[in-house]
């Protein structure tokens, strides 16, 4: 069974830098095709997808967020660490982290973890 | 262009069938997948790749996930169907797209 857990600060302060971990079970990120990607919710808005880490180190950012964004793996640990840089009261959501599976012809991401929720305030 | 768009809100009557669509140039390249998100849940995956349904999910939701547009119909719509829908894919570069979601209500 597969299992995600993401963990962090539910508070940080406009400009600071925040940092999720993701804890994951089930899988190993030396799998081939296997990632494990960051995606968010803000309070009554759609899913935004963040960053995708694969198994084999290749590193995808969305393409508006990229300069805030940075995404690494701790295997030993089966962890995954997102990192945004000048946080903003927009960036306030629920944030998620998901397995995303070798599936051909598949780019989806599942399971997912039960989120964390982060506040931008001062 | 690297968009999925759908249509913000559909309702359907309990018991009756609902298309919800998702438009986008990569569609005509790649399948879609959709998640059902309810608040306070995590998204769940209910089609993905070429009308493929998870286990557990139940067999009134089917997909045609293949060109543009791709569709979502729940047939026999139930109460506990009532969530918001979104729509995924990738886009020319490999990376993740999500559609804008569709909120559906059930009457």
């Amino acid at each position: 069974q597969i299992t995600l857990k993401e963990s962090g600060p539910t508070l940080v302060k406009p400009t600071q830098t925040l940092t999720l971990t993701c804890s994951f079970s089930g899988f190993s990120l030396t799998t081939s095709g296997v990632g494990v990607g960051w995606i968010r919710q803000p309070p009554g808005k759609a899913l935004e997808w963040l960053a995708l880490l694969y198994w084999d180190d290749d590193k995808r950012y969305n393409p508006s967020l990229k300069s805030r964004l940075t995404i690494t793996k701790d295997t030993s640990k089966s962890q995954v660490v997102l990192t945004m840089t000048n946080m903003d009261p927009l960036d306030t959501a629920t944030y998620y982290c998901g397995h995303k599976p070798f599936i051909r012809g598949a780019m989806l991401f599942d399971p997912w973890g039960q989120g964390t929720q982060v506040t931008v305030s001062s | 262009s690297s968009e999925l768009t759908q249509d913000p809100a559909v309702s359907v009557a309990l018991g009756q069938t609902v298309t919800i669509t998702c438009q986008g140039d990569s569609l005509r390249a790649y399948s879609a997948n959709w998640y059902q998100k309810k608040p306070g849940q995590a998204p769940i995956v209910v089609i993905f790749g070429k009308n493929n349904r998870p286990s557990g999910i139940p067999d009134r939701f089917s997909g045609s996930s293949s060109g543009n547009p791709a569709s979502l119909t729940i047939t026999g719509a139930q109460a506990e169907d009532e969530a918001d829908y979104y729509c995924t894919s990738r886009d020319y570069n490999a990376n993740p797209l999500f559609g804008g979601g569709t909120k559906l209500t059930v009457l």
